[in-house]
């Protein structure tokens, strides 16, 4: 199965607060996993990545939590400000074939209340 | 860098015509290009792989036909919906990924910013 899921749906959170999303894999070849931001009306724009042999990566406020042996990685977002709000992608990155292609979680709609 | 570029980032039609939606790599070669279609409120669903002087690879259930692409060079690739319908209304997104074909040592797809697409 090539599925990522990913919760939860929507979330919302008051300005400051911290912002988790989750999601999980099911195939163990994936080797990548980026998170992507997108706003209404825009293409997603790449946040953070991960590679399965990290277990944290830390980008300013946003930092990736990884567990290779639960097949789960998360996106924490400290101090949300209004400014975050907008639709967020997990995904996981394997070979189909001879191209690498994404698989995309379900999106969680991020709101932050000011 | 690694900037790519989507023209028109609006179209309406009629029903029945058709419509080409163009996608670049501004600053960088991508022998492959994806093409994206996302629907209100929903996620990304791959329909085809688009790989430079080749066929493009559809995804199941994605009517190659109807979805035409062409990845005529390294910097550029089209989708055309033929006979467009009301249903084919949607949010159309391309990525491009740099490097070797399929990939190579690239993991990472830059995209577009979308076109939408409305059939009247």
């Amino acid at each position: 199965q090539q599925q990522v899921k990913q919760s939860p749906q929507s979330l919302i959170v008051q300005k400051g607060g911290i912002s988790i999303i989750n999601c999980a894999y099911e195939n163990t070849a994936f080797d990548y996993f980026p998170w992507y931001q997108q706003f209404p009306g825009k293409g997603p724009a790449l946040l953070i990545a991960i590679r399965p042999d990290v277990s944290e990566k830390k980008e300013g406020r946003f930092t990736i939590s990884f567990n290779k042996s639960a097949k789960q990685f998360s996106l924490h977002i400290m101090d949300s400000q209004p400014g975050d709000s907008a639709t967020y992608f997990c995904a996981a990155s394997g070979w189909s074939g001879s191209a690498r292609q994404l698989t995309f979680g379900s999106g969680t709609q991020l709101t932050v209340l000011p | 860098g690694a900037v790519v570029s989507q023209h028109p980032s609006r179209v309406i039609c009629k029903s029945g015509t058709s419509v080409k939606i163009e996608c670049r790599s501004l600053d960088f070669q991508a022998t492959t290009m994806f093409w994206y279609r996302q629907f209100p409120k929903q996620s990304l669903m791959l329909m085809a792989t688009s790989n430079e002087g080749s066929k493009a690879t559809y995804e199941q259930g994605v009517e190659k036909d109807k979805f035409l692409i062409n990845h005529a060079s390294l910097t550029l690739s089209t989708l055309t919906v033929t006979s467009a319908h009301p249903e084919d209304s949607s949010f159309y997104i391309c990525s491009a990924l740099p490097g070797l074909a399929g990939g190579g040592l690239y993991n990472e797809q830059f995209f577009g910013p979308g076109t939408r697409l409305t059939v009247l």
